[in-house]
């Protein structure tokens, strides 16, 4: 079975800090890794995913298939980034997604 | 349209009433998902439409769930005989297809069972 574990539930950083969102995930092959961002009073939106190996918004994240991870950072922290953060898996070939469990980003001014 | 719509934002149903939640899609995407997210979850699969045809229903709960997609377009998730651990947020994505492509959220139906 697939999972997505995002371990932290509430981060918080003060502006101008680093970031790293992580997430560790289980499953038996090849997957694809995203990460959606919904931000206050707005619809879950697509912020990432690995296999297009972008920078979106300053944020980047890098498949580690040893460690079986996927964590999201950013080098210095905007208060626009104040967020919920999700980490999604969709097996190979698949289109069902295994989201976590969400973490809140809070950035400090 | 310019996303995806769902109605109503919130509905307020007590123990025992049906409901029937509705999803409109981005035009001409050919999948359609349904997620549901209880508090403090993430979402979680429900089930999935390609065009008409409903491909996977692993995730519906129960045989309460009932979902559809008649003509390919719209699509109907109703609950029958709601309980209260149905109150959740309910979530319909659209993709251009399903493999590998992103998926567009709405912004959700927030359920209520009184």
């Amino acid at each position: 079975a697939q999972r997505v574990t995002q371990p932290e539930k509430l981060l918080s950083v003060f502006k101008g800090a680093p970031v790293e969102l992580k997430c560790n995930y289980s499953y038996s092959g090849s997957p694809e890794l995203f990460w959606y961002v919904q931000y206050s009073r707005q619809r879950l939106q697509l912020l990432l995913r690995h296999i297009s190996r972008e920078s979106i918004k300053g944020f980047t994240a890098d498949l580690n298939k040893g460690e079986t991870s996927f964590h999201l950072k950013k080098p210095f922290a905007q208060e626009e980034d104040s967020a919920m953060y999700y980490c999604a898996l969709a097996g190979a070939g698949s289109y069902q997604l295994t989201f976590g469990k969400g973490t809140k980003l809070s950035v400090i001014p | 349209g310019a996303g995806v719509s769902q109605s109503p934002r919130y509905k307020v149903a007590k123990r025992g009433q049906d409901v029937a939640l509705r999803c409109d899609p981005i035009s001409g995407h050919v999948s359609l998902f349904w997620y549901q997210q209880a508090l403090g979850q993430g979402p979680e699969f429900l089930t999935y439409f390609q065009n008409e045809a409903q491909l996977d229903k692993s995730g519906l709960p129960s045989d309460r769930f009932f979902a559809e997609r008649p003509e390919g377009s719209v699509s109907t998730l109703k609950i029958q005989r709601t309980q209260q651990e149905d109150s959740a947020v309910y979530l319909c994505a659209s993709s251009i297809t399903g493999v590998s492509q992103p998926q567009h959220f709405g912004d959700g139906t927030r359920l209520s069972i009184l």
